[in-house]
């Protein structure tokens, strides 16, 4: 079993650029994954295999990983864009199956 | 257009029991394994059970297992959940998602439906 730890919130002006990490507790490091979830609303993929971007979510979203952590990068962040952040990731292995979400970012635009 | 719709929500006492459905459309279901992900109120999100495509691997989470039951239809395309022996803890929305063919993560969610689990 593995956590996935986040920072509980960000806080970013219109135009900055705001970042959200994720530090694995654990090796081997799998591929980290990232949802964006408004109030009342189902999360929604922004980010796939720690870097790719799925069609229709803007260019500002952007993904990174360097050893353990990954990092949510939103570049010319919009007052649409506030939202709570969740990174998630696996570790399958034949019987065996854990699905870890982080703890989830509140980003705030300011 | 991809379509997950959730069903089975409502309130039930401490011990009961209470059956979820996802009815999906928009896309090949039987080509997909599909999850439940729930949601405690004003938490984040906990993954609680994975079913492959043919129904051949089962997964849960620790916190549900010998509870809960996954299933699915695929002449129906329906994804169920079957809980049991509910707890107060269990009170959440119920996401059903669909699983990527590319990676363990979830490219489609529905809406939701809320579990009440209370005297």
């Amino acid at each position: 079993s593995y956590e996935l730890t986040q920072p509980p919130s960000v806080s970013v002006s219109p135009g900055q650029t705001a970042r959200i990490t994720c530090s694995a507790d654990a090796l081997p490091k799998q591929y980290a994954y990232w949802y964006q979830q408004k109030p009342g609303q189902a999360p929604v993929l922004v980010i796939y295999k720690d870097s790719e971007r799925p069609s229709g979510i803007p260019e500002r979203f952007s993904g990174s990983s360097s050893g353990t952590t990954v990092t949510l990068t939103i570049s010319g962040v919009q007052a649409e864009d506030e939202a709570d952040y969740y990174c998630q990731s696996a570790d399958s292995s034949g019987t065996y199956r854990e699905v870890v979400f982080g703890g989830g970012t509140k980003l705030t635009v300011l | 257009e991809v379509q997950l719709v959730e069903s089975g929500g409502g309130l039930v006492k401490p011990g009961g029991s209470l059956r979820l459905s996802c009815a999906a459309s928009g896309f090949t279901f039987s080509s997909y394994s599909m999850n439940w992900v729930r949601q405690a109120p004003g938490k984040g999100l906990e993954w609680v059970s994975s079913i492959s495509s043919s129904s051949s691997y089962i997964y849960y989470a620790d916190s549900v297992k010998g509870r809960f039951t996954i299933s699915r239809d695929n002449a129906k395309n329906s994804l169920y959940l079957q809980m049991n022996s509910l707890r107060a803890e269990d009170t959440a929305v119920y996401y059903c998602a669909r699983e990527a063919r590319t990676g363990d993560y979830f490219d489609y969610w529905g809406q939701g439906t809320l579990v009440t689990v209370s005297s």
